[in-house]
């Protein structure tokens, strides 16, 4: 069966600091991938999306990046983090007619 | 370009009523309908989804929800809550070029009363 997994599940980083948040899929290939951010009080929005190795759009301009470096691995990146990137942070694929959600990260930054 | 809008922001119920929860969608076409589910701190669980067919569409949980072109609605139902209910509900469509590609709505959070 597929799954997916998602971390580290909860991250408090410093203004200033870099980030890495790691996504990987089992169970399936060439999955369309997610990455979406659900800030306090809000619906989730999406960032980034995949529908395979090195090919990323983006949704909204931001202080973040993504990359596909396998089929089914999405990394979500900051070289600099700002207090507005505080967020909950959750990776999806697509597959099966639905979306299928990680456990997301809780990133605090301070 | 897509939208969804849940107007109820939070809704309380006492356990054993009836539930709705609204959702009103914006699309040219019929888009694909989603709910999902979210307990604090973890990640989305699907309920039930809409593509095409019978507009009454059974999901887990013993929720329904039930498709009305002519309201742009996808309305979520379910004629008995329990406790164990109470989390935050989005709503979500999509349909576009992108497969998968899901817009969002800001989520409904409901609390159960004993």
């Amino acid at each position: 069966s597929q799954t997916i997994h998602q971390w580290p599940a909860t991250l408090v980083q410093p203004v200033g600091s870099p980030l890495s948040l790691e996504c990987t899929v089992e169970g399936t290939s060439n999955p369309n991938l997610y990455w979406y951010r659900q800030a306090a009080g809000r619906g989730l929005q999406l960032l980034f999306y995949s529908v395979g190795i090195g090919q990323i759009s983006s949704e909204v301009p931001q202080n973040l990046s993504a990359s596909r470096p396998q089929d089914r691995q999405f990394i979500l990146s900051s070289k600099k983090l700002l207090l507005s990137d505080s967020g909950f942070y959750l990776c999806a694929w697509w597959g099966l007619g639905e979306a299928f959600f990680g456990q997301g990260t809780r990133l605090t930054v301070v | 370009a897509q939208s969804v809008t849940q107007p109820d922001i939070h809704i309380t119920v006492s356990e054993g009523a009836s539930l709705e929860l609204r959702c009103n969608y914006s699309y040219g076409a019929t888009p694909y309908l989603f709910w999902y589910v979210q307990s604090p701190g973890q990640g989305l669980q699907l309920l039930l989804k809409y593509f095409s067919g019978d507009t009454l569409v059974q999901g887990i949980k013993g929720f329904e929800a039930e498709f009305k072109r002519s309201q742009s609605s996808f309305n979520l139902r379910k004629p008995s809550v329990h406790w164990s209910d109470a989390a935050e509900y989005f709503c979500a469509s999509g349909g576009g070029s992108t497969l998968g590609r899901l817009y969002f709505g800001r989520g409904t959070q409901l609390t159960v009363w004993p």
